[in-house]
């Protein structure tokens, strides 16, 4: 089954401990992102991939990092997770890099920074 | 700058009634445009999509939408409504070739 997947799917956290939130898909997508989704805010995208070794800044990247070493997996990285960061995160993929394509969408990680 | 901006943060509609969905964009260009659905506790699904082919694009679930240039709209649109359409709704357009902004999403209720 086509499919992108988060792990963990939620997530209670104290301020200032290093996680990660993994994403995988299985598509042999080239491009993927990450999302938060905030009440009233939609969602605003935080990085995105290219292609492997390919990431750039969407417009909410403080406080995020992400690596794409291989082509299926993109993780997310908070090193320093602060309050502020609790939100709904969601990963998606699709086959290129234009604003064209379908996304495809995981379920969702729900996060709490106390 | 590419901006899409959804009108109603809520509707609601009785059951087997016509659902209207607003969504304006700006963009000095024939932009795509989408609309994705999320059910709760669920992700985004799409529902359709506009890419400078047909103005009228249908979608899944019996949803249309109508790309209209002179009034920079994209309105989702369904002629009768089911229970199973209450959802949140975003309106979604493309930015800069690899980068898409959300619109603050639609609440739609549907009451039997």
């Amino acid at each position: 089954e086509a499919q992108v997947t988060q792990n963990p799917r939620y997530l209670i956290t104290v301020t200032g401990k290093k996680l990660t939130v993994t994403c995988s898909q299985n598509m042999n997508h080239e491009y993927m992102s990450w999302y938060r989704q905030d009440p009233g805010l939609g969602l605003r995208q935080i990085y995105y991939s290219m292609n492997v070794e390919v990431t750039d800044k969407g417009d909410v990247p403080e406080g995020y990092k992400v690596s794409r070493k291989e082509k299926r997996n993109f993780p997310l990285i908070l090193e320093s997770p602060s309050p502020n960061q609790t939100s709904l995160y969601f990963c998606a993929s699709s086959w290129a890099g234009t604003g064209r394509y379908e996304q495809y969408f995981g379920p969702g990680t729900r996060l709490t920074v106390t | 700058a590419q901006s899409v901006t959804q009108l109603d943060s809520h509707v609601s509609v009785s059951e087997g009634t016509p659902v209207l969905l607003r969504c304006n964009y700006s963009s000095s260009y024939s932009p795509s445009l989408f609309w994705y659905v999320q059910h709760p506790n669920k992700g985004l699904q799409l529902l359709l999509k506009y890419t400078s082919a047909a103005t009228l694009v249908k979608g899944i679930n019996g949803f249309e939408a109508e790309f209209k240039k002179s009034e920079t709209s994209f309105h989702l649109t369904k002629p009768s409504a089911h229970m199973s359409d209450a959802a949140e709704y975003f309106c979604v357009g493309e930015t800069s070739g690899s980068r898409l902004t959300f619109g603050e999403g639609t609440q739609l209720t549907v009451n039997p």
